[in-house]
């Protein structure tokens, strides 16, 4: 199983918007609502943003979002703040072979 | 409140075992599956396996069927993940996260445990 892949690389201004892309397959992303958003800032454990594709937990900004559409997930960055510099990491599940697969991982700057 | 504590930094030789603790509180450890990821340097997340600690089953990444082995006890909380036959590209930070059902993804995490493996 491969693992999803994003952008290496995202960069935006203070105040702009940015999105994250999240490519798998008909067999991970396509198939299951069940795509989850990670931020993770250096020497630091990952984060839940947004859990089943669309859906923040408690105390998450609402600048965060996250769509799909087929195969492809998506993380969206409102009002870009130079806290949300880190590493994002989308997860799938990917049926009862294969269970999670993450995707390669995207650095966001804030320029 | 809930918190995941690992146990601390591992050395090991190639070919050697290693054993990593996760212990949970603020919830009722019985009732969220407690999954294992791990980060080597530099490098994304990868996902190694699950354990049910209410059942003791699992499911582990193919990648590591043979080599890994997750378990827990349940009268300390603590869930484990032994690997076995060390490489040195298993070098990585190794993180416990808890499965949230009812918010499917991986909620609380521990703060991870340095696996460093070399001659």
């Amino acid at each position: 199983q491969s693992a999803l892949t994003q952008p290496a690389s995202v960069s935006g201004s203070p105040g702009q918007s940015i999105t994250i892309s999240c490519t798998g397959t008909s067999s991970d992303v396509g198939s299951y609502n069940l795509v989850s958003w990670y931020q993770q800032h250096p020497g630091k454990a990952p984060k839940l943003m947004i859990y089943e594709g669309s859906k923040r937990p408690s105390g998450v900004s609402n600048r965060f979002s996250g769509s799909k559409s087929g195969n492809t997930a998506s993380l969206t960055i409102s009002g870009l703040q130079a806290e949300d510099e880190a590493d994002y990491y989308c997860c799938s599940y990917a049926g009862s072979s294969t269970f999670y697969v993450f995707g390669t991982g995207t650095k966001v700057t804030v320029l | 409140q809930v918190q995941l504590v690992q146990s601390g930094a591992e050395v090991k030789k190639p070919g050697a075992s290693v054993k990593v603790s996760c212990k949970a509180s603020g919830y009722t450890f019985t009732g969220y599956y407690m999954h294992w990821v791990r980060q080597a340097p530099g490098q994304g997340l990868e996902w190694m396996g699950r354990i049910n600690p209410n059942s003791g089953g699992t499911n582990y990444a193919q990648k590591f069927q043979g080599r890994v082995t997750m378990t827990r006890d349940t009268s300390i909380s603590t869930a484990y993940m032994e690997l076995s036959r060390l490489r040195s590209d298993d070098t990585a930070v190794y993180y416990c996260a808890r499965e949230n059902p009812y918010s499917p993804g991986f909620d609380y995490w521990g703060q991870g445990t340095l696996v460093t493996v070399s001659s």
